[in-house]
């Protein structure tokens, strides 16, 4: 069946450092790719998102690319904050479903200041 | 984004017992999304709540296990029936963004307890 793979699962970086989350997927019909984040007890955040025409998306510290190629998308922080700290999940469509999600298992993300 | 709430946002229950739970959203969507949170995991969905037909559930979820109402376009129900300890999860539902139809945003959760 169709799944999300994401790495690393956990990840722990230096406040003003870069990180890099790395995702891969299976559905060759995916075209929308949200990245959510999560904080403890909250529900996920939408923070980004990319669709498959599209090869990168920028937001101020936050960025998305995706090789549709490859089946590969990553999430890009600059400038990490002790705020960032969070698990970060990205998910593809199935198909061209936006809501109907596959979710990457998550990603710990922890800024030392 | 969508301004989207659930009730309850939490709540302890008996094995064997039934839970309902609601979810509105300040928009009028054709879609609604069911996805459950196991502790300490990723999301996985339930079903698509359509209005006006039947739900369509995911590969290991039922409709006797979790029947869903979808009685208008801003409002649907998520019912976990015959609840064991193993529905310990947040249940939560999504929907599409009132600007953005193109976005998906998750209502707070629902942190079921069964004992």
């Amino acid at each position: 069946g169709e799944n999300v793979e994401q790495h690393p699962s956990t990840l722990s970086v230096q406040e003003g450092d870069s990180a890099v989350i790395k995702c891969t997927y299976s559905d060759s019909a995916s075209n929308y790719f949200p990245w959510y984040k999560q904080e403890l007890g909250k529900r996920p955040q939408l923070i980004i998102d990319i669709r498959s025409n599209v090869g990168e998306k920028k937001d101020q510290r936050i960025a998305v690319t995706l090789n549709k190629t490859a089946k590969h998308f990553s999430l890009h922080i600059t400038e990490t904050q002790p705020e960032d700290s969070a698990v970060y999940f990205c998910a593809a469509s199935r198909g061209g479903s936006q809501g109907n999600l596959i979710f990457g298992k998550g990603t710990k993300l922890s800024v030392k200041p | 984004s969508a301004v989207i709430s659930q009730k309850p946002s939490r709540d302890i229950c008996q094995r064997g017992t039934s839970l309902t739970i609601q979810c509105q959203v300040d928009s009028q969507v054709t879609m609604m999304f069911w996805y459950r949170q196991q502790p300490g995991q990723s999301l996985t969905l339930i079903a698509t709540a359509n209005q006006g037909s039947e739900a369509t559930y995911e590969s290991g979820f039922v409709i006797d296990k979790f029947p869903i109402s979808r009685p208008n376009l801003t409002f649907s129900t998520l019912t976990v029936s015959n609840m064991s300890p193993e529905d310990s999860s947040i249940y939560l539902c999504s929907a599409p963004g009132s600007i953005r139809a193109d976005t998906q945003y998750f209502g707070p959760g629902t942190r079921l307890t069964v004992l």
